[in-house]
């Protein structure tokens, strides 16, 4: 079955360090995927997607993200975080054909320190 | 421009109670999907419809019933609630079913006590 795995509950960096949310996912043929953001009391909100093309995808409020076969990743980078960073970060895939839902994985916490 | 609607955003029950959460969108989508969110295990789906007329089983439907009543409004009713429901539940719409862009709402937060 098709699964995501994001290894970091939750990451805390300083204010204008570099940040980079890691996302694994099962999936024999070539995924879809998605980077959602949720910030506290809200809903979640699309940050980019990968669905074909060029690996590595630019998204909103700076970040971008890097798609490796190889490694069945897709990774979420900012060069430079700022404190309305502050949320939770949902890695998705859609195994599409055969199955067309959103897989979320469990979700990654960032905290800014200042 | 609304988007995704959610009625109510907060919700407590008691146990055996029966309710139905509100859902509408206004960009004109095919999809609508409901999520419940539980600390630490992201978002899991319940139920989804691909298109107004269909509705289909997710990953944790029971318990759970819902209705596509037209092509904005997606309605998930618990009819006896228990409090391993306690949850967020959040309703998201789609353009089309499959690998698309999933717009959500606020989220409603139900307890039952």
């Amino acid at each position: 079955a098709q699964s995501v795995t994001q290894p970091d509950i939750h990451i805390t960096v300083s204010e204008g360090a570099s940040l980079e949310l890691r996302c694994n996912y099962s999936y024999g043929a070539t995924p879809y995927l998605f980077w959602y953001v949720q910030s506290p009391g809200q809903g979640l909100q699309l940050l980019l997607k990968y669905f074909s093309g060029d690996t590595l995808v630019q998204g909103i409020k700076g970040f971008e993200a890097e798609f490796k076969r190889s490694q069945s990743s897709f990774n979420l980078r900012k060069p430079s975080v700022h404190w309305s960073d502050a949320a939770e970060y949902f890695c998705a895939v859609v195994a599409f054909p055969g199955q067309g839902n959103l897989i979320f994985g469990k979700g990654t916490k960032l905290s800014v320190k200042p | 421009n609304a988007g995704v609607t959610q009625t109510p955003k907060f919700q407590v029950l008691k146990t055996g109670q029966s309710m139905t959460l509100q859902c509408a969108q206004d960009m004109n989508h095919n999809s609508m999907y409901w999520y419940r969110q539980d600390p630490g295990m992201g978002l899991r789906l319940i139920y989804y419809s691909a298109s107004e007329g269909t509705t289909d089983k997710g990953e944790v439907p029971n318990g759970y019933n819902v209705s596509r009543l037209n092509k904005r409004e997606f309605s998930l009713r618990l009819e006896s609630a228990a409090p391993s429901q306690t949850s967020v539940y959040f309703c998201a719409s789609s353009e089309n079913w499959g690998p698309d862009t999933q717009y959500f709402g606020p989220g409603t937060r139900l307890t039952v006590l």
